[in-house]
Order: structure tokens, then sequence, then C-alpha cells
């Protein structure tokens, strides 16, 4: 079965900075692209990176790049998200997700982590 | 400019079906989508990839209630014989290389 579980959301100030991790299991992680999507509250799903299986492509959307870094370390099947500089519209529900073999399109989901930016 | 547009919401009696509806921007009618399903509270749950075709692919322990088909720009969900449960929120996604995006939601609601 496909495991993914989020951690390290938090509450932070605007300007701090916070670490996600997304724990991966019940698949071979170091051959599956990964995505992490958020959702603000009370609103819909957003994209925000994705990460291909050995790491040569990396893409962000447009409100994070430059603050956003997408990593991930195969030996430990885990995928992170380190995110700097944070402002208040970041505030919302994490999401860890598989990117499925056939697209970038997420087939897999975690239960999410939520990160609050308020001072 | 990839966008999908989604009704915002739906609503249909227990046990009857209901078809929603995901439009992809002009000039990308020929994209796949994928159909996700958010249950109040919980994290997304992938339903299935859908081609241009009216192929699709449904992931694992996805009921054969749930079915995808398209026409033109239109993707399209049926849900039938309706149950309680089916009460959420169904997003569509479409990609490209760099980029992914995802319609602004359907609440469906069951009667």
């Amino acid at each position: 079965e496909v495991q993914l579980v989020e951690s390290g959301g938090g509450l932070v100030k605007p300007g701090e900075s916070l670490r996600l991790s997304c724990a991966a299991s019940g698949f071979d992680f170091s051959s599956c692209s990964m995505n992490w999507v958020r959702q603000a509250p009370g609103e819909g799903l957003e994209w925000v990176s994705y990460i291909s299986s050995s790491s040569s492509y990396i893409y962000y959307t447009d409100s994070v790049k430059g603050r956003f870094t997408i990593s991930r370390d195969n030996a430990k099947n885990s995928l992170y998200l380190q995110m700097n500089n944070l402002r208040a519209e970041d505030t919302a529900v994490y999401y860890c997700a598989r990117a499925a073999n056939s697209g970038y399109y997420s087939d897999n989901w975690g239960q999410g982590t939520l990160v609050t930016v308020s001072s | 400019q990839l966008v999908l547009t989604q009704s915002p919401s739906a609503s249909a009696s227990l046990g009857a079906s209901v078809k929603l509806t995901c439009t992809l921007s002009s000039g990308h009618s020929s994209y796949s989508i994928a159909w996700h399903q958010q249950q109040p509270e919980m994290g997304p749950r992938y339903l299935m990839k859908l081609n241009s075709d009216g192929s699709h692919t449904k992931g694992d322990g996805i009921p054969d209630r749930f079915s995808g088909s398209s026409s033109g720009a239109e993707r399209y969900l049926t849900i039938s014989s309706l149950q309680s449960e089916d009460e959420a929120d169904y997003y569509c996604q479409t990609w490209g290389t760099g980029i992914q995006v995802f319609g602004g939601g359907t609440k469906l609601t069951v009667l």
C-alpha cells in the first residue's frame, strides 16, 4: 500500500523558514517523480513543485520561485520542501503526492501538513 | 494560457447519476486531465486519468460507478448510483512540461 506521510508544518512569522518532509513507503520511491501541492483554507488545490525521480528535472509555480526548494533523498525514501521568506499567502495545507508514470499528475496523495504564516 | 474551468457546485439525489464538467482553455483541447475527489476534512484521492479520446485509467479501488468521457475541450466525470459518501469536492488537473494546473473544483451535494 502506498503511504505518504508529511511532517514539519507549523506556525511561523512572515519572513521565516520552514522545512517540510514527506516519508514514502509501499512503492519504489527512487523510480517515481513527486509533487508538492497546497490548499489554502477554504480554497482549491494549487500545484507548488515537481521533482523527477533522479532530481534531474525540477519545476515550481511562479509564486514560490526563488523562495522554495524541492529536494529528495532516495536512500531515505523522503521528499522535502524548504520554504524560505514565507508570506501570509503561503498559509495552506501542503500535500506530498506521487506523480504518475504516464504524466506529471498525482496518483497518490498524503494527508497533508498545515503551514500557518502569521505575525 | 492553460486553464481549467469547473462549475462551483452541483447536486443530485441519492441513487441518481451526475455528470461533472471540466473545460480546457482554448488551444488545449487535446490535453489529458486527471480527476481527484476530496471528501470533507480529507486529503485528495486520485480517481482517474482521462484522455481526449475518452479512454481513462482509474486509480486502485475506484468503483465502477465512476467513469470518464470527453468531447472536444470538455472532460466529464460521471458518477452513477450516487451514495452519501460521494458528497465531496471534485477537482480536475492538467499538465504540460514544467506546469500543472487545477480547476477551481466542483462541490457535489448529494440530496
